[in-house]
C-alpha cells in the first residue's frame, strides 16, 4: 500500500527551540492530517489541511499542505516540555476507492530538554 | 461527547485463547476504523466500515482476525486463536463522511499482550 516518508524519526531539542518535521508521499493527496500521540494514549488530531498551499495554525503549531500535494510540514514554535510525544502525519489519496482510508507516517518522536 | 470508547484498555491472554476487543464510535459518525500499532510497523489499518458495512478488510493479517459492526454504535475485533505476534496496541477510530471534517478521531486503544 501507499507509504508516507516522515522525517526525522526522532528529535532532541532544548526547551524554547522551534521544531520542524515533514512528510512526503509518492501519490497526490487531498487531505493531510497531523496527530500527536502521548504515551498510553491514542493519536489526537492537531491540524487538518484540505487544500494545496493551505497554511493553518493551532496555537504554537503551524502546518502546510504542499503545493505539489505530495508533502506537508509541521512546525512547533517555542517548544515546551509538554510537546514531548510522537507526531504522526496522515494523508488521504486524491483518487479511487477507499477514499476515506488514511495512510500514516512512521512518526517523529520529539523529546524536549528543559 | 465522550469520544471513541474502547474496552478493555489492557488485555493479557495466553496463546491460543480468543480475544475480543470492543469499540463504541462517536455518535453520528458513519465510518469506523480498526488500526494496529507496533514499534516495527507503526499504525496499520486493519479494516474499516461505512454505515456498519465492511468496506476494506485487506489489512486484516490472517483469517484468525475478524471484525463485526452489528449496529452504528458498536464494533468488535476478534482474534481466534491468538498468538504472541498479535501483541500490539489496537486502536479504533471513527469519522464523519463529507467533503470536509473527514478527520479520524481515535480511542485510547487496547494494549494486547499474548503470552
Amino acid at each position: 500500500g501507499q507509504q508516507l516518508n516522515q522525517s526525522p524519526q526522532s528529535m532532541f531539542i532544548q526547551e524554547g527551540e522551534d521544531v520542524s518535521m515533514n512528510c512526503t508521499s509518492s501519490s497526490i493527496f487531498n487531505t493531510w492530517l497531523w496527530y500527536k500521540q502521548d504515551p498510553g494514549e491514542g493519536p489526537v488530531l492537531l491540524i487538518a489541511l484540505y487544500k494545496a498551499g493551505e497554511l493553518t495554525s493551532n496555537g504554537r503549531l503551524t502546518a502546510q499542505f504542499g503545493i505539489t500535494r505530495k508533502d506537508s510540514f509541521l512546525n512547533i514554535s517555542a517548544s515546551i516540555p509538554s510537546d514531548v510525544g510522537i507526531y504522526f502525519c496522515a494523508g488521504r489519496e486524491a483518487s479511487g476507492a477507499g477514499s476515506y482510508q488514511l495512510t500514516f507516517g512512521k512518526g517523529t518522536k520529539l523529546s524536549v530538554i528543559p | 461527547d465522550a469520544g471513541v470508547i474502547q474496552s478493555p484498555r489492557h488485555e493479557v491472554t495466553e496463546m491460543g485463547q480468543e480475544v475480543t476487543l470492543r469499540c463504541k464510535p462517536i455518535s453520528g459518525h458513519d465510518y469506523l476504523f480498526w488500526y494496529r500499532q507496533t514499534m516495527m510497523r507503526g499504525l496499520e489499518l486493519l479494516i474499516y466500515f461505512n454505515n456498519n458495512v465492511p468496506i476494506d478488510d485487506s489489512g486484516m493479517p490472517e483469517d484468525r482476525f475478524s471484525a463485526k459492526m452489528p449496529n452504528a454504535s458498536f464494533s468488535t475485533l476478534k482474534i481466534q486463536p491468538s498468538e504472541p505476534r498479535d501483541s500490539a496496541v489496537y486502536f479504533c477510530a471513527s469519522s464523519l463522511s463529507g467533503s470536509l471534517n473527514t478527520e479520524a478521531f481515535f480511542g485510547q486503544g487496547t494494549r494486547l499482550t499474548v503470552v
